[in-house]
């Protein structure tokens, strides 16, 4: 079965922390990506990667960073947490090609809360 | 750019009732179109796709039909149920662009009572 883990399923973090949260795909995925979810705003890609040591921006990078040293590894870094970082963190991966159709999986999400 | 917008929610219905979630797409070229589900506590996954025009997505009831010509892939179901109570989002994929990322809409809220 295919499997996307997302390490932290709740965390409660205070403002100016550094948070990690770790993701883990053993499908042997190239692409990784990174997504927060917000109520009436859906799913927003903050960083996505193509490959190991790859990273590109998405449409809301700011306050974040990410780190790809092994292949079926994502980490998505908030180099010094603030309140408007409370969300819901998606982690995802697939093979390439997504735009002709291929699919792209989900862990289950981290909830995050900054206090 | 690329953009997705559904229909605003959320969305109640009795079980057994029909379910129609629109959603319409501004892209270049001939996207894929998926819609995802996402049940409560739980991450997204996919619950149909269409890679091409006039091509019909099904699964678990659901179906989906890429319509070019309204650039449109409006979610329906005949008869609801409650375990189908969840958080639809509709979402695209470039058509250019090996590893090409999705575009989501904002997602809508399916609420099904017994």
């Amino acid at each position: 079965d295919v499997k996307v883990t997302q390490s932290s399923r709740y965390l409660v973090k205070r403002t100016g922390e550094k948070v990690f949260l770790e993701c883990v795909q053993d499908m042997d995925h190239e692409n990784m990506f990174w997504y927060r979810q917000d109520p009436g705003l859906g799913l927003r890609l903050i960083y996505f990667s193509y490959d190991v040591k790859m990273k590109e921006k998405g449409d809301i990078p700011e306050g974040y960073s990410v780190s790809r040293e092994k292949k079926e590894r994502f980490s998505l870094i908030l180099e010094s947490a603030s309140t408007n970082q409370t969300s819901m963190y998606l982690c995802a991966s697939s093979s390439p090609g997504q735009g002709f159709g291929n699919t792209i999986y989900f862990g289950e999400g981290s909830w995050l809360t900054v206090v | 750019g690329d953009s997705v917008t559904q229909m605003e929610g959320p969305v109640t219905l009795s079980e057994e009732a029909f379910l129609t979630i629109n959603c319409t797409y501004t892209a270049t070229g001939y996207p894929s179109l998926f819609w995802y589900v996402q049940y409560p506590g739980e991450g997204l996954q996919l619950l149909l796709k269409a890679t091409k025009a006039d091509d019909k997505g099904s699964n678990k009831g659901f179906e989906a039909t890429y319509r070019k010509e309204t650039t449109s892939f409006h979610l329906e179901k005949g008869s609801v149920q409650v375990s189908d109570s969840a958080v639809y989002f509709c979402a695209l994929s470039p058509t250019t662009g090996a590893n090409s990322k999705l575009t989501f809409g904002k997602g809508i809220t399916l609420s099904v009572r017994p």
